[in-house]
């Protein structure tokens, strides 16, 4: 089973501010199989970034994926106010799938 | 526009089992570029990969719950079902059944209780 650990666990910045978001997999990921998701309070997860780097649709150009092999990097360049939520990353590059633990990126 | 949405009983007794299903509009089950999945979240925590069918009926289970789940298809009424044997309080959790990744119902909480 590949584990997925994310970092930091909890992003404290201000609107307009850049966060970068790390998720390190136990093993490599065939593929590049792997994507983000945010989850905002009471809601659903919504894929943002899949195969690593593509942008799902309708996702802002604000977000991008980055990385391949054991290390990935989400990264929004600057934080509007909806984009304060709970961050995950997923692989699908076999089976079991797993999410890491989540990033929660908050107002500061 | 893709939707799902789960439904099913939101208590379950210890022992019993556990059926949810989801019901697809906008899209075919019998799609062969979609996986039809079903993660859970226990309150407060992260994401779990359940399972998933494709429409060729083959199937994948995590291993820790493969002994008490299926994960069927309906194509007639464009669904498919999670079905999970000898619940216990661990298995209380909002239930999600997604699409691949791009698709995901609203999420129902099934709470596993006497």
């Amino acid at each position: 089973e590949i584990v997925l650990t994310q970092s930091p666990g909890t992003l404290s910045l201000s609107p307009g501010e850049r966060a970068t978001l790390s998720c390190r997999a136990s093993q490599s990921v065939s593929s590049s199989r792997l994507d983000w998701y945010q989850q905002r309070a009471g809601q659903s997860p919504r894929l943002l970034i899949y195969d690593a780097s593509r942008r799902a649709t309708g996702i802002p150009d604000r977000f991008s994926g980055s990385g391949s092999g054991t290390d990935f990097t989400l990264t929004i360049s600057r934080l509007e106010p909806e984009d304060f939520a709970v961050y995950y990353c997923h692989h699908y590059a076999g089976s079991p799938e797993t999410f890491g633990q989540g990033t929660k990126v908050e107002i500061k | 526009q893709v939707r799902l949405q789960e439904s099913g009983p939101g208590l379950v007794k210890p022992s019993e089992t556990l059926s949810l299903t989801c019901t697809v509009s906008g899209a075919s089950v019998s799609s062969g570029s979609l996986y039809w999945k079903w993660i859970r979240q226990p309150p407060g925590k992260g994401l779990e990969w359940i399972g998933h069918i494709h429409f060729s009926e083959s199937t994948d289970y995590h291993p820790s719950l493969k002994s008490r789940i299926t994960i069927s298809l309906d194509t007639s009424k464009n669904q498919f079902s999670l079905t999970l044997y000898s619940v216990t309080a661990a298995d209380t959790a909002v239930y999600y059944c997604a699409g691949n990744g791009d698709y995901w119902g609203q999420g129902t909480l099934v709470t596993v209780s006497s």
